[in-house]
């Protein structure tokens, strides 16, 4: 089958950095990408890799490697407003999303 | 990028029911979804909308029980039917302009079914 692990929840201290983690294993791979979804609010797109290595964009950036299955999101100088679940995602070999539960991310002061 | 704009943006239903959530795009698309997000979990797709034709069930989710229209470019409706307990959940629309595949979403409708 197919799936997409990312922990459950993390905690961290306002401007520290934190790292989410995503492995996946999926029929195919199309590119991987990563949302943020506040709290009663929709996903919103945040970065997108199809190439091994680190994108970087302001204070997050993404890395993948293909061949471990396995990405990273990275937010640096966190913000009290970073405080949502970010939801991994998974183009497989149909294009089809494959969606991990995502992980709440807790910002403390 | 795309704007979205779904409606209603939450309800509450009564057992046995049915609702019609729409969603309209202010540009024309070509893939428009529509996605189940139950308390604490994550996206599940429950159809792809066809524009002219009939959409593309995923497994689990029935045509009688999500009926869904797609009459042009930018517009799409999704149905839920008979409604239970069950069918609490968030209901978003999702359209896929390319090329990149990033889908942007609507608001959502949260529905509550007593």
């Amino acid at each position: 089958g197919q799936n997409i692990d990312q922990p459950t929840e993390m905690t961290a201290t306002e401007g520290a950095i934190v790292q989410i983690n995503c492995t996946y294993q999926t029929s195919g791979f199309n590119g991987l990408f990563w949302y943020q979804q506040h709290a009663g609010e929709a996903p919103t797109f945040l970065s997108y890799n199809v190439l091994d290595g680190l994108e970087e964009k302001g204070r997050f950036s993404s890395f993948l490697s293909r061949s471990k299955g396995y990405s990273y999101l990275l937010l640096k100088e966190l913000q009290m407003k970073d405080s949502a679940s970010y939801l991994c995602a998974v183009s497989d070999s149909n294009y089809q999303l494959i969606w991990g539960a995502g992980t709440k991310l807790i910002i403390k002061p | 990028s795309a704007v979205i704009s779904q409606k209603p943006s939450r309800d509450i239903c009564q057992r046995g029911t049915s609702l019609t959530i729409q969603c309209q795009v202010d540009s024309q698309v070509t893939m428009m979804f529509w996605y189940r997000q139950q308390p604490g979990q994550s996206l599940t797709l429950i159809a792809t909308a066809n524009q002219g034709s009939e959409a593309t069930y995923e497994s689990g989710f029935v045509i009688d029980k999500f009926p869904i229209s797609r009459p042009n470019l930018t517009f799409s409706t999704l149905t839920v039917s008979n409604m239970s307990p069950e069918d609490s959940s968030i209901y978003l629309c999702s359209v896929d302009p390319g090329p990149t595949g990033e889908l942007f979403f609507g608001e959502g409708s949260r529905l509550t079914v007593l």
